[in-house]
């Protein structure tokens, strides 16, 4: 069945720009949708389809895709939007959905 | 507020039974497709099944598939996922999530409900 790879761990200084990627053979055919987790949270929906934000999300965040690579984006990143991020997607063989291993985002 | 609110964990021992719940409100529950996502202690999150908004299609994720099920009364705005013969591989933090109409999203989720197997 197909998985999809992210970094474990990426760190970035207060107020700069941070891309968080995700890379699988199902992104060649489906989007990536994009969670934020904080410590003893739920995970909340920050990027959903081509590049779509849910109601109360800052627009800091957005989404892209090429080839097998999503990348979410962070721009002028806060102290706040440190947390664990989590790809998703559909797969065509083996589970229809299936999460990344996830990227923890240190804020410095 | 959209809200749902998972309850039925607790402690069990190695191949018990277990039945969780996700009560949810405030929105036309009947609408929308639900999963069940899972977090083993310290891990990150594991898809684990889903069923269509009237209940007529369900999927389970390979590793649960035979021992859980997923189902649905939208009568009463409840899912629920049956687990039998539960491992200690299966001591985690359950979720419900709703799956948005338009795009693959899951934009509303509880807070939770922990399971616990262990002798």
């Amino acid at each position: 069945s197909s998985e999809l790879t992210q970094d474990p761990a990426v760190s970035v200084a207060l107020g700069q720009t941070v891309r968080i990627t995700c890379q699988g053979d199902s992104l060649r055919n489906y989007y990536a949708s994009w969670y934020q987790q904080k410590p003893g949270q739920a995970p909340v929906l920050v990027i959903y389809g081509k590049n779509n934000r849910p109601s109360g999300i800052p627009d800091r965040f957005s989404g892209s895709s090429s080839g097998n690579t999503a990348s979410l984006t962070i721009a002028g990143t806060q102290a706040e939007d440190e947390a664990v991020y989590y790809c998703k997607s559909r797969d065509s063989s083996g589970n229809p959905w299936m999460f990344g291993g996830g990227t923890k985002v240190t804020v410095l | 507020q959209e809200q749902l609110e998972e309850s039925g964990g607790g402690v069990v021992q190695p191949g018990r039974s277990l039945r969780l719940s996700c009560a949810a409100s405030r929105f036309t529950f009947n609408t929308y497709a639900m999963h069940w996502v899972r977090q083993a202690p310290g891990k990150g999150l594991e898809w684990v099944a889903v069923i269509s908004h009237d209940g007529g299609n369900k999927y389970h994720a390979d590793s649960v598939q035979g021992r859980f099920t997923i189902s649905r009364d939208n009568s009463k705005n409840t899912m629920y996922l049956e687990m039998k013969s539960l491992r200690p591989e299966d001591t985690a933090v359950y979720y419900c999530a709703r799956e948005r109409i338009d795009y693959d999203g899951f934009d509303i989720w509880g807070q939770g409900t922990m399971v616990t197997v262990s002798s």
